[in-house]
């Protein structure tokens, strides 16, 4: 069975301190991995796309990685205003896509 | 701007009451979908739609319905609600590649 598991559960960080959310996945024939960002109450917003193994993505303080078999959002010097719930999902070979449970991270001014 | 819009918002009911959730989407996107997220479990698929007429079920889609009888919405119907049906409910839209595009959510409280 597919799976995506992503760690850790929550995290917090004192703003500057730098560190990476990991997201590991089962998925063979991978047809992209995606990051989202969710804010409470609010529906999951687009971060970026990966589709094979080595490519890198960044936005501001974030930066996307892609192996075989994991993905890692590197979080580079955080402010508060990154405080929130980063999902991953993997789109699958049968056309679905899977999510994991999301990382909760705390950025403590 | 193009964007997906969820009603209700929040909505409180009793068990066994028909209640339907309504996603409109205006990206002309053919593919649209509902999950629903809980604690502990990531989004999960209950319906989705690859077209006009088209409907199939996703992984968690006993009790739920939907129907597609235009490009633009998708509504969610739940028959008969049920308590473990207390969740917050996401409609999303995609092209046919590239990213899913989230609504901002229905939260769901079934007593």
């Amino acid at each position: 069975e597919d799976q995506v598991t992503q760690s850790p559960e929550a995290l917090r960080l004192q703003e500057g301190e730098s560190s990476s959310l990991n997201c590991s996945y089962t998925v063979s024939g991978l047809r992209g991995l995606f990051w989202y960002r969710q804010d409470p109450g609010k529906g999951p917003e687009f971060l970026f796309t990966l589709y094979s193994a080595g490519e890198e993505k960044e936005k501001e303080r974030l930066k996307a990685t892609l192996t075989k078999k994991e993905s890692f959002l590197h979080i580079t010097a955080p402010k508060p205003e990154d405080s929130a719930t980063y999902l991953c999902a993997v789109h699958s070979p049968g056309n679905q896509f899977y999510f994991g449970t999301g990382t909760s991270l705390t950025v403590i001014p | 701007d193009a964007e997906i819009t969820q009603s209700p918002r929040h909505k409180i009911t009793e068990t066994g009451r028909q209640v339907t959730l309504a996603c409109h989407q205006t990206w002309n996107h053919n593919n649209m979908f509902w999950y629903r997220q809980d604690l502990g479990h990531g989004l999960r698929l209950i319906h989705y739609s690859y077209g006009v007429q088209d409907t199939n079920k996703g992984e968690v889609s006993d009790g739920y319905s939907v129907s597609r009888s235009n490009t633009e919405d998708l509504p969610l119907t739940l028959e008969s609600a049920a308590s473990s049906q207390t969740s917050v409910y996401f409609c999303a839209s995609r092209e046919n590649t590239g990213e899913l595009f989230f609504g901002e959510g229905s939260r769901l409280t079934v007593l």
